[in-house]
């Protein structure tokens, strides 16, 4: 059974600050790890992918991946109340085109 | 389209009923997906479509749910005999081709299903 953890939170952070948001997972053979962001009563939306070990900037996002670990990590910079929302993590590879979703983690940001 | 479609957005549905739900992916997208998002839940894969193939259903539930795509565009997903525990979001996703490291999943805005 192939598994994508998250812890499920929820995290809250103070505007400015940096939030983290972490994720493992189980098959070793997974190839490419992408962060959604969710709003409630909407469908997720991409933040990034990453699918080589290190880090991923993209504006006020990084992704780190650590395949030794196997473990992925989103981090947003200079947090707005406009970031909060639920995070997913996701998985894909090892043989499938299916995107396994880790459960997601809710972030609020406060004023 | 400019994203991916879905129809319609909410479906209330009595127990016994069959529904189908339509999704009308992003042009030129080979690869297309249908999950569903119960309350509370994570994204559950259902089907995955390669062109009009399905090489992975290994999420359906149960042989109340199947689906189709035609023409290697729009895909249905039909409920037959509706129970209450079908009650979720119903999210299609559509990428370029499914397979390259990195293809990205794009998803539609989702079909809300409440069977009473």
């Amino acid at each position: 059974q192939k598994e994508v953890e998250q812890n499920s939170g929820p995290l809250s952070v103070p505007e400015g600050a940096i939030a983290s948001l972490n994720c493992t997972y189980s098959d070793r053979g997974s190839q490419s790890f992408f962060w959604y962001r969710q709003y409630s009563g909407k469908s997720p939306e991409l933040i990034m992918f990453i699918y080589s070990n290190g880090d991923k900037e993209d504006g006020r996002f990084t992704a780190q991946l650590n395949k030794a670990s196997q473990y992925v990590s989103l981090l947003i910079r200079d947090s707005q109340p406009s970031d909060s929302a639920t995070y997913l993590c996701a998985a894909m590879g090892g043989g499938s085109e299916k995107l396994v979703f880790g459960k997601g983690m809710k972030l609020t940001v406060n004023p | 389209g400019a994203g991916v479609s879905q129809s319609p957005s909410n479906k209330v549905t009595e127990k016994g009923k069959d529904v189908e739900l339509r999704c009308d992916p992003i042009s030129g997208h080979t690869a297309l997906y249908w999950y569903r998002q119960s309350l509370g839940q994570g994204l559950e894969f259902l089907i995955y479509f390669q062109g009009n193939s399905a090489p992975d259903k290994s999420g359906l539930p149960s042989d109340r749910f199947s689906a189709e795509r035609t023409g290697g565009s729009v895909s249905t997903l039909t409920i037959q005999r509706t129970q209450q525990e079908d009650s979720a979001v119903y999210l299609c996703a559509s990428s370029l081709s499914g397979s390259q490291a990195g293809d990205t999943q794009y998803f539609g805005p989702g079909t809300r299903l409440t069977v009473l």
